[in-house]
């Protein structure tokens, strides 16, 4: 069984870029999630996407979007990037949209310069 | 919306005692409280978790409990060794908005110590 993978591990990127970060989702895992954590803090909860739709969201701003693809895959797109956007970005995969155990990948370290 | 605090934010043992961290949460509505290791340079692996209609749970070394009254919930460690050294992260989430956010506390870093 595969578990969650996420890529690329590090980027840097530069304030005012636009970032993607990939995700493949746990073999069986339908429902895919994105949380941001900063240094030292536990994980704030981005937002979900189910069945290719997003179905929930955290407090970010809109330039935070994603997509989710028929084979459950996701992409987190982050426009305009802040200093402040400096985080561990994690994507976790679970086999329903309820209260279902969340798996998480190891993130990507994005550094904003 | 919900608030959960976690304590302690450090706590170091030696190898074979028992660790307790403990958390509190806000939202009466939530059902779902997960708890997290993490390791350095890695994502949270979900070590155990509990449900609303179950007060206590077990698996080998590993025990949570659950006050739902109080709206406090804690994780047990027992016999511990130095490759319990990690940080854990308490979760709480509720199951009536459709969609699983999961709200976690700020984090324990414990440290066992041969």
């Amino acid at each position: 069984e595969t578990g969650v993978t996420q890529s690329p591990t590090h980027l840097i990127k530069t304030r005012g870029q636009q970032v993607t970060l990939r995700c493949s989702s746990q073999s069986g895992h339908n429902t895919v999630s994105w949380y941001q954590q900063a240094l030292g803090q536990g994980p704030q909860f981005i937002f979900q996407y189910y069945r290719e739709e997003e179905n929930g969201r955290g407090n970010f701003p809109p330039r935070f979007s994603g997509l989710q693809f028929p084979n459950y895959s996701s992409e987190l797109n982050v426009n305009a990037l802040e200093l402040d956007d400096s985080a561990l970005y994690l994507c976790a995969s679970s086999p329903g949209q309820g209260s279902s155990p969340l798996h998480f990948g190891n993130g990507t370290r994005l550094t904003v310069t | 919306g919900e608030n959960v605090e976690q304590h302690p934010s450090t706590l170091s043992v030696q190898e074979g005692d028992s660790a307790v961290i403990k958390c509190t949460y806000s939202d009466s509505a939530s059902n779902y409280f997960p708890w997290y290791k993490q390791e350095l340079g890695k994502g949270p692996q979900l070590i155990i978790d509990i449900r609303s209609n179950v007060g206590e749970k077990k698996d080998q070394r590993i025990a949570v409990t659950l006050n739902k009254t109080a709206k406090h919930f804690s994780l047990h460690i027992t016999e511990t060794q130095p490759e319990d050294s990690a940080v854990y992260f308490c979760a709480a989430s509720r199951g009536d908005t459709g969609f699983q956010k999961l709200v976690f506390g700020t984090g324990t870093r414990l440290l066992v110590s041969p």
